[in-house]
This record gives C-alpha cells, sequence and structure tokens, in this order.
C-alpha cells in the first residue's frame, strides 16, 4: 500500500532535549511538508522540500531543522531552542504539479515536560 | 497578515439535513481553495478542492467560491454520522507551496 508513515505515534522527552521525528513515503512523491497543530489554530508550515538535499523555511521554523537525502524521507529533528514543541506534528506529501493535493502521515504527539 | 477565517464550532446537523461550512480569506489574489477533512486524533485528508468561481459537485460534498467576496463554502447533503468531524479550508495566497490554514469548523451530525 503506498502512504505516508510517521513515527512514533507518541512521543515524550524531557525539556532541554532534542527529538527527531520520523517521516517516510513511498508514494513517489517530490514534495513534503512539516506542519505543527496546535488545540483552536490552523496548520502552520515548518519547513518544506520540493528536492532532495533542499529545502525551505516555512512560518515557524525557528527552534526546528531538517535533512532530506532521500526522496523518501524528511526527518524532522525538534531542538531544545524551540521554546514550545508540545504540539501534533504532521507531516505530507505531494507532487510537484499538484502541491496543494496534499497527502498527510498520521502525525506525531509530542509533549515535552 | 494572511488569514483564512472559519468559525470555530461547534456545528450541530441533524442527520439527513444539509451541513453548510464556510470560510473567509484575506488575499484577494488567491488561486487555489481546498476543504480537508480531519477525524478527532487524526490526520486531514483532502475531501475538494475549486479553483474558479462557482460550484464544483462530487457526491454529496458541493463546493462554493466567490472570489469577489472572498468566500468559500462547503455543502454536505444528507448528512451522515461519520461526517462528524473537523473541517479544514486552506487557501494559497501566492506562488509558493505554502497554504494557509483555517482553524476549521467542528462538524456534529445528530442521529
Amino acid at each position: 500500500d503506498g502512504g505516508i508513515t510517521q513515527s512514533p505515534k507518541y512521543l515524550f522527552r524531557k525539556e532541554g532535549q532534542n527529538v527527531t521525528l520520523s517521516c517516510e513515503q513511498n508514494l513517489n512523491h517530490d514534495a513534503m511538508y512539516w506542519y505543527r497543530q496546535d488545540p483552536g489554530q490552523g496548520l502552520r508550515l515548518i519547513y518544506y522540500s520540493q528536492i532532495v538535499n533542499d529545502f525551505q523555511k516555512g512560518d515557524i521554523a525557528e527552534g526546528y531543522s531538517v535533512s532530506r537525502e532521500k526522496k523518501e524521507s524528511f526527518p524532522l529533528t525538534v531542538t531544545s531552542a524551540q521554546k514550545n514543541p508540545t504540539a501534533f506534528y504532521l507531516c505530507a506529501s505531494s507532487t510537484l504539479t499538484a502541491a496543494y493535493e496534499q497527502y498527510f502521515g498520521p502525525g506525531t504527539r509530542l509533549t515535552v515536560t | 497578515q494572511k488569514e483564512v477565517e472559519q468559525n470555530s464550532g461547534p456545528l450541530s446537523v441533524p442527520e439527513g439535513a444539509i451541513a453548510s461550512l464556510n470560510c473567509t480569506y484575506s488575499d484577494r489574489g488567491s488561486q487555489s481553495f481546498f476543504w480537508y477533512r480531519q477525524y478527532s486524533g487524526k490526520s486531514p485528508e483532502l475531501i475538494m478542492s475549486i479553483y474558479s468561481n462557482g460550484d464544483k459537485e462530487d457526491g454529496r460534498f458541493t463546493a462554493q467560491l466567490n472570489k469577489a467576496s472572498q468566500y468559500v463554502s462547503l455543502l454536505i447533503r444528507d448528512s451522515q454520522p461519520s461526517d462528524s468531524a473537523t473541517y479544514l479550508c486552506a487557501v494559497n495566497m501566492d506562488s509558493n507551496y505554502q497554504l494557509i490554514w483555517g482553524a476549521g469548523t467542528k462538524l456534529i451530525i445528530k442521529p
């Protein structure tokens, strides 16, 4: 089955620790995205990538980092510099010709205490 | 500030009735408009896209776009309890790959 996987589903960390969220897709999509969703707010774009070894900052990139070494993979690292990291993190992918028709993974709920 | 506004709800609709969800956006030059459905605790899934003024129908769903009024809506006919979810409106406001998202409207279909 084609799709996007994110792991883990739930993640708990202590404040001050970096944590990496996994995102893998087998849809052969060129573009991948990371969003953050907080209660009562719309999705906010953290980073996106249209091609291997290239990525662009979204609206809230501070305190986050990404890599795109393979077309299928787009991991997100939440660093200790992110002031309020507790949130629901969503990875998505799309083709370049239909970039706004995005397919989402199941999400990772990160709790930092 | 580029914004997409939705009434947070909850919007309660009897089973079998028409549910009407609304969305306004701030950028008059916006070109692409999307409705995503998100069940509680799950990720969003695309249900409708619309690019030109007027109506677009797909099964029980109809998207309506009025660019002059900067308004896009989603109608769900013959509402079912399985339609109970949060509906997110997303708009592309410029030429890059970014979507601007509304906070969503929670829809409850009462049996």
